[in-house]
Formats: C-alpha cells, sequence, structure tokens
C-alpha cells in the first residue's frame, strides 16, 4: 500500500519569505512524486514531479522539490514567497510499478502568504 | 494550453438515481482517470482507464460505478444509484503516457455531486 503524509494542515509565511510544504510518503520500490496545487473552485494543476535523475527538481512558478530517499521525503520549496501562492497544496505519489498509474495523495497544505 | 473539461460543474441528484459525470480529456491523452474528494477528506483514486478498458480500480469503485468512453472526446463516470455517501468532488484527469515516461495527469475542475 502506498501513503502520503502532509503533517501541516496550514503553512503561514510573510511575502518575500522562504516557503516550505512537507511531504513524506511510503511506496513499495521507488516512488514517483508529484505536487499539485489547487486554487478555489479549480482543480488540481501540475507543479513537478520527481521521477529519476537529480533529487533537485525544478517545476512551475518558480517552485522546487528536493527528493530525500533515505528520509523518504519530497519537501516543496520557494526561495521568496508570493501572495499569489495562497493556495491549496497537495503531495502525491505513485508506484512504479503500478498498472493503472494510481496517485496517492497527502490530505494537503494550506499555504496563507502575507504581504 | 489543453484543459480537461467536465460539465456540470454541480449536479444534485436524489438518493437513488442515476448520474453520469461527464469529462473531455485533452484530446492526445491516452489515459483517463476519475478521482474523488470527499469534503474535508483526500483526493481518491476511483479508477484509472486505457485502451478502452479499466486497467485499475480502488475498492470504492464497486458494481455501482463505470465509466465509458463512448466516442473518441468523452469520457463518463455513471454512478447507478447513488447513496448520501457518494456527496463529493468528482475529478476527471488524463495524461499521455504511463508507464516509465509517466507523464503527469491534468485535471478537470470537478463536478460537485450532492446527493439528497
Amino acid at each position: 500500500a502506498q501513503s502520503v503524509a502532509q503533517p501541516e494542515d496550514q503553512v503561514n509565511v510573510a511575502e518575500g519569505n522562504p516557503l516550505t510544504v512537507k511531504c513524506t510518503y511510503s511506496v513499495s520500490g521507488n516512488p514517483y512524486l508529484f505536487w499539485y496545487v489547487q486554487y478555489p473552485n479549480r482543480g488540481l494543476q501540475f507543479l513537478l514531479k520527481y521521477i529519476t535523475g537529480d533529487n533537485l527538481v525544478k517545476g512551475s512558478y518558480g517552485f522546487e522539490a528536493e527528493f530525500n530517499k533515505s528520509q523518504t521525503s519530497f519537501h516543496l520549496k520557494k526561495p521568496s514567497a508570493l501572495v499569489s501562492d495562497s493556495a491549496l497544496y497537495f503531495c502525491a505519489v505513485r508506484a512504479r510499478a503500478a498498472a493503472g498509474n494510481k496517485l496517492t495523495f497527502g490530505g494537503g497544505t494550506r499555504v496563507l502568504v502575507k504581504p | 494550453e489543453p484543459e480537461v473539461t467536465q460539465t456540470p460543474s454541480h449536479q444534485v441528484t436524489q438518493m437513488g438515481q442515476e448520474v453520469i459525470l461527464r469529462c473531455v480529456p485533452i484530446s492526445n491523452h491516452l489515459y483517463f482517470y476519475w478521482y474523488r474528494q470527499i469534503l474535508g477528506q483526500k483526493v481518491e483514486f476511483l479508477v484509472s482507464f486505457y485502451n478502452n478498458e479499466i486497467s485499475e480500480k480502488s475498492e470504492i469503485f464497486d458494481d455501482q460505478f463505470s465509466v465509458e468512453r463512448p466516442d473518441g472526446s468523452n469520457f463518463t463516470l455513471k454512478i447507478r444509484s447513488t447513496k448520501l455517501e457518494d456527496s463529493a468532488m468528482y475529478f476527471c484527469a488524463s495524461s499521455l503516457e504511463g508507464g516509465p515516461r509517466n507523464q503527469p495527469q491534468h485535471f478537470g475542475d470537478g463536478t460537485r455531486l450532492s446527493i439528497l
């Protein structure tokens, strides 16, 4: 079975400060890992993914995430947060062997960036 | 940028009635999915569909659920006899590829299903 934990329900950060959203996962074998963002009344929007290779992956809107195999983590980061980054962020994992490409999501972390 | 579109945005149905949720995936995508999110809970996988057949389904996806790709553009989720606990936001997604190339899944804005 695969699972994702996002330990923080909400993260508050001042505009211009670094933003980190935490994610840990559990999956059999090597994982595919994803971050999605959801704005109000919208669907999940893909930010970035880790498949293989460099542990630091870069994605949309200045976001990046670091894969740490020993800690089974995939934390999302942004060096300088914007007010427009305020949204709900979801981490997801997929087992490489999954025939149906099933994504398992964490519970989401609400990010509030204050001016 | 191409998008996954879902209709309707909100569906209200009496318990026991059949409901069909509709999705138009991105046109060149080959893999199709349904997920749902009950209010306040996690996004949960329901089913994936490839080459006109189900490739994986969750334990939620019981005999009351079915999926269909009736033509070259639509992908539908049918719930035969709705229950109160089927009330949720239902998301359709599609991806160009699965497997090792693992193209990301692109999601629609969802259909909010309310069962009365």
